[in-house]
This record gives C-alpha cells, sequence and structure tokens, in this order.
C-alpha cells in the first residue's frame, strides 16, 4: 500500500521569495515520486520524477525535490518564486515498474506581487 | 511535449442520459490511457485503465458498466458515463502513455467538468 501526505492545502509566497511544498509518502518498498503541476484549464504536467537515482532531483522552470527516505519525504523547492509558478501542485507517488500513481491532495501555490 | 486533448471540456446533462468524454493523444500514439475522477479538493482516483485493443482494467469500486471505457485506436479512449446521476457529477481526467508501467511518463489532459441536473 500507499499513501501521500501534503502538509499544506495553500502556500502564499511573495513574488522573488523561496517557495517550499511538503509532502510525505508512505510506501512498503522503494518508490517512485513525482511532482506534477496543473495550471487553471490545462493538463497536468511532470514538473520532476525521482526514480532510486540522485536523491536530489532537478525538474523544469527552476524546481528541485530531495528524496529523503528517513524522513519519508519529497519535498518541492524553487529558490525564488515567479508569478507563474501560481497553480495547483500534486505530489506522487507509485511502485516501480507499475502504472497505479497514488496523488496528494495538492497545494494550491499562490504567488503575490 | 507530448499534447493530449479531451472533448468536451465541459458538459451538463440531465439525470438519466449518457455522457461520452473522449481523449485523444494528439503527437504520439498511447500504448496505454488512463481514467481519473477528481472530486472537489480532493485529490485524483485512478478508475481505470486501458490498453488499445483490450478491455480496460477497473479499480476496486468502480461500476464497470457504468463507465464505459473504450481505446480503439493508439490515439483515443472514451468514457462513456452511463444512466448519470447527480452523483456522478465531478471531473474526469484523462492520461496517455507510451506504456503501462511508472517509467513511461504520463501526458493528462486539461479535464472535463460534468455536471449531472
Amino acid at each position: 500500500a500507499q499513501s501521500v501526505t501534503q502538509l499544506d492545502s495553500h502556500v502564499s509566497v511573495s513574488e522573488g521569495t523561496p517557495v517550499l511544498l511538503r509532502c510525505n509518502y508512505s510506501s512498503s518498498y522503494s518508490p517512485s515520486l513525482f511532482w506534477y503541476v496543473q495550471h487553471p484549464n490545462k493538463g497536468l504536467q511532470l514538473l520532476l520524477k525521482y526514480t532510486s537515482a540522485a536523491t536530489l532531483v532537478k525538474g523544469i522552470n527552476g524546481f528541485e525535490a530531495e528524496f529523503k527516505k528517513s524522513e519519508t519525504s519529497f519535498h518541492l523547492t524553487k529558490p525564488s518564486a515567479h508569478m507563474s509558478d501560481a497553480a495547483e501542485y500534486f505530489c506522487v507517488v507509485s511502485a516501480p515498474g507499475y502504472s497505479t500513481l497514488t496523488f496528494g491532495k495538492g497545494t494550491m501555490l499562490l504567488v503575490s506581487p | 511535449g507530448a499534447v493530449v486533448s479531451q472533448h468536451p471540456s465541459r458538459v451538463i446533462c440531465k439525470s438519466g442520459t449518457s455522457v461520452k468524454i473522449e481523449c485523444r493523444s494528439l503527437d504520439f500514439q498511447a500504448t496505454t490511457m488512463f481514467w481519473y475522477r477528481q472530486f472537489p479538493k480532493k485529490s485524483l482516483m485512478l478508475m481505470a485503465t486501458s490498453n488499445e485493443g483490450s478491455k480496460a482494467t477497473y479499480e476496486q469500486g468502480v461500476e464497470k458498466d457504468k463507465f464505459l471505457i473504450n481505446h480503439a485506436s493508439l490515439t483515443l479512449s472514451t468514457l462513456t458515463v452511463t444512466s448519470a446521476h447527480p452523483e456522478d457529477s465531478s471531473f474526469y481526467i484523462c492520461s496517455a502513455s507510451l506504456g503501462a508501467d511508472s517509467y513511461n511518463e504520463q501526458f493528462f489532459g486539461p479535464g472535463t467538468r460534468l455536471t449531472v441536473l
């Protein structure tokens, strides 16, 4: 069994400040982990994924995430927020080699000028 | 990147009618397509996985006679909600992939908002 907990339903930041979106997972095996972003009226877009290679994963648009097995965490970070980063972000877990994706409930990132 | 479209984007129907939602991969051939349902303020729940030319595999608790899935070609899958009721109102999202495992990225459509009156 696997599950994902996104600790914040909403995160508000000012443009130019760092972003931290928190995600904890539960899995009975070595998981694959993903972050997806969903802009209004757009499909979900893959930001980055971890599949048992380097624990620090770099994604698109300056985002990165670090897999910490001891903390069962996969937090998403960005050094400097941009207005265009405002969207809903989903942390996702999957068993390696299997198609079933288990989604967190999402975190809405709000960016103010 | 790969593009997946859904049609319609929004649909309103009367209770008891059937509604068909199309999912198309526009610039690649999708061996596997997935259908998800998203409730307000909830995460996406996988409903079923379909491979081109074969029957869909439904997740536990999803009625296969209620949610008919057809994957007749490598670029098109359809979800038909039969005899829709207000509790079927939801946001339905499809995704398409080159393969059935998590090493193959799933490309998501923009979703279809279904409202059943």
